[in-house]
């Protein structure tokens, strides 16, 4: 595997299931992050990991809950989502000194029905 | 609050054409600019970036003109090709907060033979 990776690419869900995102990077990266891409929406920022701690949490409800356990994995553990929360979900990553550019997954597809 | 903006939600040129992207800023803190490609049911990929103390910086068929006073910047496809056809971000990272990347909501580009 190279770059950064995303399981599973799509995930459809009810509203009182428990499920969670993975996100792994290959690049050797210390900065790890989730994005949420809602339809004709910008790129939202949702969490932010630099070397395992967390340094950004963009006012995200609590139903959703990030997990760093090391600089090359990224969990976002979801439960009790909306309809609303439907989205697109990016992971990316990046070196500390380069935190611009940002290399991101292919992002999981969710439905919350 | 968005800082980013891409008033022009898609865009049609013909190949071998010029393509022209707009994005302009409120935040006149920003610094640093960049823009993202992304392909259907692919993850964004950085394209190119400028600093504030230029005001253009060119890669290959690749563009990015900076005007600081109109806060404006833009991003010229010089020619356009098929595989120029996707969905083009322009992004500015906050200066007071580390990774933290403000996106445009982004232009459909279709290069048409």
């Amino acid at each position: 595997e190279t770059g950064v990776t995303q399981t599973p690419r799509h995930l459809v869900m009810g509203m009182t299931n428990k499920k969670s995102l993975k996100c792994e990077q290959h690049l050797g990266h210390n900065a790890m992050y989730w994005y949420k891409q809602s339809a004709k929406k910008p790129l939202e920022l949702m969490f932010v990991y630099n070397f395992k701690e967390q340094t950004e949490n963009n006012s995200v409800p609590s139903r959703f809950s990030p997990e760093c356990p090391n600089s090359s994995h990224l969990f976002l553990h979801l439960h009790t989502l909306q309809p609303e929360d439907s989205a697109l979900y990016l992971c990316a990553s990046s070196s500390a000194s380069a935190y611009n550019e940002q290399f991101f997954g292919p992002g999981t597809r969710l439905t919350v029905l | 609050d968005q800082q980013v903006k891409q008033n022009s939600p898609s865009l049609s040129v013909q190949e071998g054409r010029i393509s022209i992207l707009n994005c302009d800023y409120t935040n006149s803190m920003f610094d640093y600019f960049l823009w993202y490609k992304k392909y259907p049911a692919e993850g964004p990929t950085f394209l190119i970036s400028i600093s504030s103390i230029k005001d253009k910086n060119e890669d290959g068929r690749f563009t990015v003109f900076l005007n600081k006073s109109a806060k404006h910047l833009s991003l010229h496809i010089v020619p356009s090709q098929p595989g120029d056809s996707a969905v083009y971000f322009c992004a500015a990272p906050l200066t007071d907060s580390w990774g933290k990347l403000q996106f445009g909501a982004g232009t459909q580009v279709v290069v048409t033979p």
